[in-house]
């Protein structure tokens, strides 16, 4: 079946340091992947997706390749602000007809301090 | 656009008892999910609906019941509550099914089971 696997957090840096969440997928074919975000006390909401190899998604700093041959969809960010802290999800939903759910991975915790 | 609500945002229930958690969108979409999200764990699908009258299960439906009488109302039941059914409790939406669509999640229902 499918599966996403993250870094585990939390994940604590410094206001202005360079950010790296990894993210690591298996799927058949060529799934669409996605970053959500979730800001304390809110739902998850999209940052980021890429819907084929070697697309990349971007977002309020934040970037992601879509690498099939090293099945990743890694997060970047240069550099990060203490606004930035939050959990963030990697997901897949694959690419066939019909309905697919989405498959989520576990979430990084990510904490910025000033 | 409120986007997709959720009430209530916390409650503990004792085991055997039953509640209503409700969910709402005001963005039109035909499509609404609820997930749960355990901790350390990704999100898990319990049940979806593809449009008014249409709903299915996903990975987790066992001890939840749901029904979809609007587009706008997704409300999703538990009938008698278990220690296990203690979680966070999202509902999402989207306009479509197609692979690269985004979802929108509420903000979360949190539920103790005692």
């Amino acid at each position: 079946g499918n599966s996403v696997t993250q870094m585990e957090g939390p994940v604590t840096l410094s206001e202005e340091a360079f950010l790296t969440i990894n993210c690591t997928y298996t799927a058949t074919g060529y799934p669409s992947l996605f970053w959500y975000v979730q800001y304390p006390g809110e739902g998850l909401q999209l940052l980021l997706k890429a819907t084929k190899a070697d697309d990349k998604g971007s977002n309020k700093g934040f970037e992601a390749t879509y690498r099939k041959e090293t099945t990743s969809f890694h997060l970047e960010k240069g550099s990060v602000q203490v606004s930035d802290s939050a959990v963030y999800f990697c997901a897949l939903r694959p690419n066939s007809g019909g309905y697919q759910k989405v498959t989520f991975g576990t979430g990084t915790k990510l904490q910025v301090i000033p | 656009n409120a986007g997709v609500t959720q009430t209530p945002k916390f409650r503990i229930l004792k085991i055997g008892q039953s509640m209503t958690l409700q969910c709402a969108q005001d963005m039109n979409h035909n499509y609404m999910y609820w997930y749960r999200q355990d901790p350390g764990m990704g999100l898990k699908l319990i049940y979806y609906s593809v449009g008014a009258g249409i709903t299915d299960k996903g990975e987790v439906p066992n001890g939840y019941n749901v029904s979809r009488s609007t587009t706008e109302d997704f409300p999703l039941r538990l009938e008698l509550a278990a220690p296990s059914q203690t979680s966070v409790y999202f509902c999402a939406s989207s306009y479509s099914i197609a692979n690269q669509e985004t979802q929108y999640f509420g903000p979360g229902t949190r539920l103790l089971v005692l």
